[in-house]
């Protein structure tokens, strides 16, 4: 079955520092790997996603992700985080033909000044 | 375009009403999805539609939930009898990959309090 794992349930960063959100899957095999935003309030916003090909996938608001096939692991980063970033983020993953995705429990991050 | 809208933004009712939330997906898109969203958690998916049809049902909650796509173009989620465990974000997107990986474009919700 499909899971995802986002072990890291809140992070707090200086605005200016380098981020890193973790998320890890369990899926038998090549998955669909997607990271959502949300903001208080709003729906989701797709930041980035992977299918195949090169492993380091650029997103919007300068975020990319690596997608890593041995570590299970898909991270979101960013190397200087603004204020504006504040939110929780899901990662996902899906499949070929598949009807749905799975989300992660989500990453609640606070920049402070 | 405006993106997938939904209504109401913020319903309030007593235990035991019925609720209806409506869903306008993008309008060449033709999936469309409800997922549900508990504080904390990430939203799970409810139900699934391909133009008018329901391909996936088996994730609603109980035969309290229905969902409708009537002519394949807006969609509207039903819940009778709400309890209190009913309150949540219930959340619409759509998609227009015919095959392979879903890209699912999602609108700002719908929050539900059972009281």
């Amino acid at each position: 079955a499909q899971s995802v794992t986002q072990p890291d349930i809140h992070i707090t960063v200086s605005e200016g520092a380098s981020l890193e959100l973790r998320c890890n899957y369990s899926y038998g095999a090549t998955p669909y790997l997607f990271w959502y935003v949300q903001s208080p309030g709003q729906g989701l916003q797709l930041l980035l996603k992977y299918f195949s090909g090169d492993t380091l996938v650029q997103g919007i608001k300068g975020f990319e992700a690596e997608f890593k096939r041995s570590q299970s692991s898909f991270n979101l980063r960013k190397p200087s985080v603004h204020w504006s970033d504040a939110a929780e983020y899901f990662c996902a993953v899906g499949r070929t033909g598949a009807n749905n995705l799975f989300f992660g429990t989500g990453t609640r991050l606070t920049v402070i000044p | 375009d405006t993106g997938v809208s939904q209504d109401p933004r913020h319903k309030i009712t007593k235990r035991g009403q019925n609720v209806t939330f409506r869903c306008d997906p993008i309008s060449e898109h033709n999936r469309l999805y409800w997922y549900r969203q508990t504080l904390g958690q990430g939203p799970e998916f409810l139900t699934y539609f391909q133009n008018e049809a329901q391909l996936e049902k088996s994730r609603l909650l109980s035969d309290r939930f229905s969902a409708e796509r009537p002519k394949g173009s807006f969609s509207t989620l039903e819940i009778q009898r709400t309890e209190q465990g009913d309150s949540a974000m219930y959340l619409c997107a759509s998609s227009s990959t015919p095959s392979g990986a879903n890209v699912l474009t999602f609108g700002a919700g719908s929050r539900l309090t059972v009281l």
